[in-house]
């Protein structure tokens, strides 16, 4: 069954460093999606991404995010410069066109900034 | 505002007893309505979906949900627990065909033996 992979698992990071987060969308969906998740709080949406361009984001993503689609099967998110309330788990999601609101998680990195 | 409240932070029901998780959502228009699961240290699996079909949707591993456009509801029930079926489960709704998902705050599910 096709699935969303993402790596790294689990990413330490000093604060002021910049990361990648890495993920392989399902191989045949358009849509691609950030969430994240601080410890005991909801899962929210940062940014959705279609047709090479973002869709739509949140107030969360701010100029220190970015996302990229730098080959045919990766997605990737970029934090800049993190800070320590960056720390949260970060999950993908990708969706197909036909049913573009059902969306399947990958199983999240795990951000610790320090 | 268009919202998603789950009642509840921590449920805990017996092995073999309902299963009863609470959603409800605010807005105007029916939205696309989800549930996932969560287990420990990995991601969101979807349990299933309401999409403007059938009111009762049925789920893998036996859980089932119903809309009620009335209450602005959709709940997840399951006849009897299992103790695989601890886990976070969340409710998730896609406002007027939107792509993002708005999630609930969770509910964590505990089965006793």
């Amino acid at each position: 069954e096709p699935e969303v992979t993402q790596t790294p698992s689990h990413q330490v990071t000093q604060m002021g460093q910049e990361v990648i987060l890495r993920c392989v969308p399902i191989s045949n969906h358009l849509y691609f999606y950030w969430y994240r998740q601080i410890l005991g709080q909801k899962v929210e949406f940062l940014v959705s991404f279609y047709n090479n361009e973002i869709s739509e984001k949140s107030e969360i993503f701010d100029d220190q995010f970015s996302v990229e689609r730098p080959d045919g099967s990766n997605f990737t998110l970029k934090i800049r410069s993190t800070k320590l309330e960056d720390s949260a788990m970060y999950f993908c999601a990708s969706s197909g066109d036909l049913q573009p609101y059902e969306q399947y998680f990958g199983p999240g990195t795990r951000l610790t900034v320090t | 505002a268009q919202s998603v409240t789950q009642l509840g932070s921590h449920v805990s029901v017996s092995e073999g007893a309902l299963v009863l998780l609470r959603c409800n959502y605010s807005s105007s228009v029916p939205p696309y309505l989800f549930w996932y699961v969560q287990y420990p240290n990995q991601g969101l699996q979807l349990l299933l979906k309401y999409t403007s079909a059938a009111t009762l949707v049925k789920g893998i591993n036996g859980f089932e949900a119903e809309f009620k456009k009335s209450e602005t509801s959709f709940h997840l029930t399951k006849p009897s627990a299992h103790m695989s079926d601890a886990a976070e489960y969340f409710c998730a709704v896609s406002f007027q065909g939107a792509q993002k998902l708005v999630f609930g705050q969770g509910t964590r599910l505990t089965i006793n033996p």
